[in-house]
């Protein structure tokens, strides 16, 4: 059964920093791998999806990378803004349950002023 | 271009009502999935509809709930007898028809938010 593991799970940084998110998962046999940004009381915004024969994807400041053989993806955020504080998720879809996105539980990024 | 459309964004219900929430997908997309994400938890998997077919009902428990994406209108979760514990934000997402379902990524509604009183 696959699981989707997010490390921290709260992060606080100044403005301006660069930063990583972290995103692991146990079964490294995924199709893709797609990044998510929530707000409070919203839904998720979709920032990247990456197919498992990508090592990356870019969009403006993100970047987010995949090693699938290691189960793990990062994102991450360059030149940090306040606007920037979120819930990030990341979630997988897997052979057998495909229909699926597992989802981990998100890091909670705080951007101070 | 409107995305996934969910309503109502605020649904409260006593204890024994039904709970009807409703989603729109984008246009052009005919694959819906319902989510549900609890206090403190996250999202998880309830069911996957493509028009008028229940694909994968896997994640949604075997009483009460029901789901249903008809040919013409949007897709529906039905909660009937509700209770406390069903109070939760569900989120609906769709994605299209091109390719391989399973290569295209999900976009998702900014939800219902029930409570159950």
């Amino acid at each position: 059964k696959q699981e989707v593991t997010q490390i921290p799970a709260a992060l606080s940084v100044p403005e301006g920093e660069n930063l990583v998110l972290n995103c692991s998962f146990t079964d490294s046999a995924i199709y893709n791998l797609q990044w998510f940004r929530q707000d409070p009381g919203k839904g998720l915004t979709s920032l990247l999806l990456i197919q498992s024969s990508q090592r990356e994807q870019t969009s403006g400041r993100l970047n987010a990378s995949l090693d699938k053989s290691s189960g793990r993806s990062t994102l991450y955020i360059a030149a940090s803004q306040p606007g920037d504080s979120a819930t990030y998720l990341c979630a997988v879809r897997t052979p057998g349950s495909a229909r699926q996105l597992t989802f981990g539980s998100g890091t909670q990024l705080t951007v101070l002023p | 271009n409107a995305g996934v459309m969910q309503n109502p964004r605020h649904l409260v219900r006593r204890r024994g009502q039904e709970a009807r929430l409703r989603c729109s997908p984008m246009k052009g997309h005919s694959h819906v999935y319902w989510y549900r994400q609890l206090p403190e938890e996250g999202l998880k998997f309830m069911v996957y509809l493509q028009k008028e077919n229940i694909i994968d009902e896997s994640g949604m428990p075997k009483e009460r709930f029901s789901a249903e994406f008809p040919k013409e209108g949007p897709s529906i979760l039905r909660i009937q007898q509700v209770v406390r514990g069903d109070s939760a934000a569900y989120f609906c997402a769709s994605s299209s028809q091109t390719g391989n379902y399973y290569n295209s990524p999900l976009h998702f509604g900014n939800g219902t938010r029930l409570t159950v009183t």
